[in-house]
């Protein structure tokens, strides 16, 4: 039972362009959520967070948007840079819960 | 650099054989979480110690155990090891032991042959 679903297992854009991904979740348990981003041969980078109180959460390039109605996640990077390109994994957790629980992975392809 | 220190990078054995894998958290953090990543998929949660207590546990096999030590450094065991078991094990800490803003170690490559 996938708790933390990422449809697309890929996605491909140019430079300059957004770049969104996205995350269906299906536990309304879950109270905070988070993206990481994962290079190959290294352990996965946290990128960014909100909380179930927020809609919208945004770090310079990166914003994460949040419609809990829906029980889906979205990342937007705008402008999408080729160093942009990784697998990117949305998490989530649940306030009864210490763990995190990983989608599958999206894997960003930023051309140049 | 994240600060989460884990080894071996990589680790070949045959099936029925034991390994341990071992795992150094950030200055500071007092939990650590191992996740199992098998050939493209996501993490899963194993388990996780906050100050040498076990605190929370996920689909972690009987056949697999950790601890966590006085230092903070925690050691996973692997035991009679099946094929399926071939994936990249990563720990993380953080300071709370919440979940949350997990950092990361490089994660140790583990193949049974």
């Amino acid at each position: 039972d996938q708790q933390v679903k990422q449809n697309s297992p890929s996605l491909s854009v140019q430079e300059g362009r957004i770049s969104i991904l996205n995350c269906d979740y299906t536990n309304s348990m879950f109270d905070y959520f988070l993206w990481y981003k994962k290079y190959p041969a290294e352990g996965p980078t946290f990128l960014i967070s909100i909380s179930s109180i927020k809609d919208k959460n945004e770090d310079g390039r990166f914003t994460v948007f949040l419609n809990k109605s829906a029980k889906h996640l979205s990342l937007h990077i705008v402008p999408s840079q080729p160093g942009d390109s990784a697998v990117y994994f949305c998490a989530a957790r649940a306030d009864s819960s210490y763990k995190l629980i990983f989608g599958s992975g999206t894997r960003l392809l930023v051309r140049p | 650099d994240s600060g989460v220190t884990q080894t071996p990078k990589h680790l070949i054995t045959a099936t029925g054989q034991r390994v341990t894998l071992r795992c150094s958290p950030r200055s500071g953090d007092l939990s650590v979480y191992w996740y199992q990543q098998s050939l493209d998929q996501g993490l899963q949660f194993l388990i996780q110690y906050y100050n040498g207590e076990e605190r929370a546990k996920g689909n972690i096999l009987e056949r697999f155990s950790a601890q966590q030590f006085p230092d903070l450094h925690s050691e996973l065991n692997l035991s009679s090891l099946e094929l399926g078991d071939s994936a990249l094990y990563f720990c993380a800490s953080d300071v709370t032991g919440t979940g949350s803003e997990q950092y990361f170690g490089p994660g140790t490559r583990l193949t049974v042959t």
